[in-house]
C-alpha cells in the first residue's frame, strides 16, 4: 500500500528567508502524482505545486519549488523568500492514475516576523 | 468562475443520528470526492463520484454513503453517527481524465458529534 510521510510536525522560518519541507513515499508504481497542499488557518485547502513522475524537471511556482527525487522517493518542497501567508498546515499528497489521494500528516509551518 | 462550495458551514449532532453535508463542485468538473480530516491529521479518503457513479471506496463503513447529482454536486450522508466521526468533512472537485485530476477543495463542514 502507497504511504506518504511528513518527519517535520512543525518547522519555522525567518520572514524573507528559506524554507524546505521534507516529504518521502512509498510506491511500487512508476506512474503517479505528487502535490502540495496548504491549509491556512481558514481550513480550504490550497494547492500550492504539483509533480509528474514522468518529468525530470522539478516543477516551480513563483516562490515554491520542489525536488523530486524519484529514486529516492521524496518529494520537499522549498519556499523561497518566506511571507507571513505562507503560515499554514502543508499537507504532501500522492495520487495514482487512479482516484485516490494519499495524504501525508502534513508539518505546521510557523514564519517570524 | 464559481470555485468548491460547501454546507452548512459547522454542525451539531448527537451520537445515533444521521447528517447530510453538501458540495457544490467547480463550474466543469465532473467528478467529487470526500475527505474525512480528524484533528490533526491529514484527509483521509472516503469516496470518490464521477458521474453520478462511485468510483472508488476508502477504508470506511457503509455507513458512510453519498450521491452525485445531474450537475455533479454531491451529498454526503453519515448515518448513527458516533463520537469519532467529529472532523472535517472536506469535498475536492475535478475533471477526471486519463491524465490529469488535480483535486480543488471547498473550505470543509466541521461536524461535532456529542
Amino acid at each position: 500500500a502507497q504511504t506518504v510521510t511528513q518527519s517535520q510536525p512543525e518547522m519555522s522560518v525567518q520572514e524573507a528567508e528559506t524554507v524546505t519541507l521534507s516529504c518521502t513515499y512509498d510506491t511500487s508504481e512508476s506512474d503517479y502524482y505528487l502535490f502540495w497542499y496548504k491549509q491556512p488557518p481558514s481550513r480550504q485547502m490550497i494547492l500550492v505545486i504539483r509533480q509528474e513522475a514522468y518529468k525530470q524537471q522539478n516543477a516551480t511556482e513563483n516562490r515554491f519549488s520542489v525536488n523530486f527525487q524519484k529514486a529516492a522517493k521524496s518529494f520537499s518542497l522549498k519556499i523561497s523568500d518566506s511571507q507571513l501567508g505562507d503560515a499554514a498546515m502543508y499537507f504532501c499528497a500522492y495520487r495514482r492514475r487512479t482516484y485516490k489521494y494519499i495524504f501525508g500528516t502534513g508539518t505546521r509551518l510557523k514564519v517570524l516576523a | 468562475e464559481t470555485g468548491v462550495t460547501q454546507s452548512p458551514t459547522h454542525l451539531i449532532k448527537t451520537k445515533g443520528q444521521q447528517v447530510t453535508l453538501r458540495c457544490s463542485s467547480q463550474s466543469g468538473h465532473n467528478t467529487v470526492s470526500w475527505y474525512q480530516q480528524a484533528l490533526g491529521q491529514g484527509p483521509q479518503f472516503i469516496f470518490q463520484y464521477y458521474r453520478e457513479e462511485e468510483n472508488g471506496r476508502g477504508n470506511f463503513p457503509p455507513r458512510f454513503s453519498g450521491r452525485q447529482f445531474p450537475n455533479y454536486s454531491s451529498e454526503l450522508y453519515v448515518n448513527a453517527l458516533e463520537l469519532d466521526d467529529s472532523a472535517l468533512y472536506l469535498c475536492a472537485s475535478s475533471f477526471l481524465d486519463r491524465v490529469t485530476d488535480t483535486q480543488y477543495f471547498g473550505p470543509g463542514t466541521r461536524l461535532t458529534v456529542l
